[in-house]
C-alpha cells in the first residue's frame, strides 16, 4: 500500500521569505504522480503544482517549486517570496497512474507572519 | 467552465439517521471521488466511480456507499449515522481518473449529534 508523510504539522515563515515544506511517501510503483493541494480557510483544495514520476526536471509554478527525489521517495515543496495569502493547510498526495486513487498525506498548516 | 458542486454545503443529522450528499463534477469529467476529511484523520479515501462503476474503494465500513449516474453525477449516501461520522466531506473529479489531477468541491460538512 502506498503512504504519504508530512513530517511537518505546522510551519510559519515572515511574509517575504522562503519556506520548504517536506514529503515523503512509499510505493513500489515507478510510474505515479506527486502533487501538492493548498487549502485555504475556504475549505476549497486548489492544485499547486503536479509532477510526473519519470520526469527527471524539478516542476515550478511561478513562486513554487518541487524538489524532486525519486530514490529517495521525497518530494518537497518550495514557496518563495511568501506572501499573505499563502497561509493554508498543505496537502501532499500520491496517485497511481493506473488508478484512480489518490493517497495523502496529513497535511502541514502554514503561517505566513506579516 | 463550472467547477466540482457539491450540495448540501452544511448538514446536520441525528445519530441513526442516514444522509444523502450529491457532487456533480466538471463537465467531461467521468472519474468522481470521495474522501472524509477530519482534524484526527486527516484526508481519507472513500470510493471512486467511473462511468457509473465503482472502481477503488478505500476501508471503510458498509454503512458508506456511492453511485454515479450517467451524466457523471454522484451521490453519497451514510446510513446509521454515528458521532464519528462527523466530518467534512469532499468530492473530487478527474477527466479519467489515475494520473490527471483531481478538482475539488467546497465540501459538505456533516454534524452528527
Amino acid at each position: 500500500a502506498q503512504t504519504v508523510t508530512q513530517s511537518q504539522p505546522e510551519m510559519s515563515v515572515q511574509e517575504a521569505e522562503t519556506v520548504t515544506l517536506s514529503c515523503t511517501y512509499d510505493t513500489s510503483e515507478s510510474d505515479y504522480y506527486l502533487f501538492w493541494y493548498k487549502q485555504p480557510p475556504s475549505r476549497q483544495m486548489i492544485l499547486v503544482i503536479r509532477q510526473e514520476a519519470y520526469k527527471q526536471q524539478n516542476a515550478t509554478e511561478n513562486r513554487f517549486s518541487v524538489n524532486f527525489q525519486k530514490a529517495a521517495k521525497s518530494f518537497s515543496l518550495k514557496i518563495s517570496d511568501s506572501q499573505l495569502g499563502d497561509a493554508a493547510m498543505y496537502f501532499c498526495a500520491y496517485i497511481n497512474t493506473n488508478a484512480g486513487k489518490s493517497t495523502f498525506g496529513d497535511g502541514t498548516t502554514l503561517t505566513v507572519k506579516p | 467552465k463550472a467547477g466540482v458542486t457539491q450540495t448540501p454545503r452544511y448538514l446536520i443529522k441525528t445519530r441513526g439517521q442516514q444522509v444523502t450528499l450529491s457532487c456533480s463534477p466538471i463537465s467531461g469529467h467521468r472519474s468522481v471521488s470521495w474522501y472524509q476529511q477530519t482534524p484526527g484523520q486527516g484526508l481519507q479515501f472513500l470510493f471512486e466511480y467511473f462511468s457509473e462503476t465503482q472502481r477503488n474503494k478505500g476501508n471503510f465500513p458498509g454503512r458508506f456507499s456511492g453511485r454515479q449516474f450517467s451524466n457523471s453525477r454522484s451521490e453519497m449516501n451514510v446510513s446509521t449515522l454515528e458521532l464519528g461520522d462527523s466530518a467534512l466531506y469532499l468530492c473530487a473529479s478527474t477527466r479519467t481518473g489515475g494520473y490527471t489531477e483531481a478538482f475539488f468541491g467546497q465540501g459538505t460538512r456533516l454534524t452528527v449529534v
